[in-house]
């Protein structure tokens, strides 16, 4: 079983709807949750981190956390043709290093 | 600040060549890291370095080398390079090991016939 279980898409949804990203993890002791963003033959940049059950609102983005169900997941509200990239999900078990998500494919389409 | 650098950024190694992938930080962090990317199996870590003198194997070691050469560098060295080894590697960069935000290179993209 993998550490980090993304969907990996592609995700397709029309401009200004909201984009929903899953991801589940596998380690209960799981502290810290990150989502990147990837654009094509670019490198990752960090857009959300959780580590509370619940939700983290920063602009357009929401990032939601259940522990219980060891469940992560990303909403970009008012979604852009610039959101179009690849969404990585890392997630640290405690002290522990980032195990990456696949990632999910989001395509924006105008 | 250039903040993350790596050279190269392209190489086509033959099977059993040697090589050494470069990567440089501006941002004084302690912690640096070394990935690959490959279709289908996301980025996974190679190697680490906590803070300068000290190198920790990741989660795919097998077939690498690193080097912490100072604070601001950290090499990555295939010394037979192998088919398996074809990937998108990224070195990246903390301020700490359990800080949240790394910082990524721009990628050295590798390819071994």
């Amino acid at each position: 079983q993998k550490e980090v279980e993304q969907n990996s898409g592609p995700l397709s949804v029309p401009e200004g709807a909201i984009a929903s990203l899953n991801c589940t993890y596998s380690d209960r002791g799981s502290q810290s949750f990150f989502w990147y963003r990837q654009y094509s033959g670019k490198s990752p940049e960090l857009i959300m981190s959780i580590y509370s059950n619940g939700d983290k609102e920063d602009g357009r983005f929401t990032a939601q956390l259940n522990k219980a169900s060891q469940y992560v997941s990303l909403l970009i509200r008012d979604s852009q043709p610039s959101d179009s990239a690849t969404y990585l999900c890392a997630v640290r078990p405690w002290a522990n290093n980032l195990f990456f998500g696949t990632g999910t494919r989001l395509t924006v389409i105008p | 600040n250039a903040g993350v650098t790596q050279t190269p950024k392209f190489q086509v190694l033959k099977t059993g060549q040697s090589m050494t992938l470069q990567c440089a930080q501006d941002m004084n962090h302690n912690s640096m890291y070394w990935y690959r990317q490959d279709p289908g199996m996301g980025l996974r870590l190679i190697y680490y370095s906590a803070s300068e003198g000290t190198t920790d194997k990741g989660e795919v070691p097998n077939g690498y080398n690193v080097s912490r050469l100072n604070k601001r560098e950290f090499s990555l060295r295939l010394e037979s390079a192998a088919p398996s080894q074809t990937s998108v590697y990224f070195c990246a960069s903390s301020e700490a090991r359990t800080e949240e935000t790394q910082y990524f290179g721009p990628g050295t993209r590798l390819l071994v016939l």
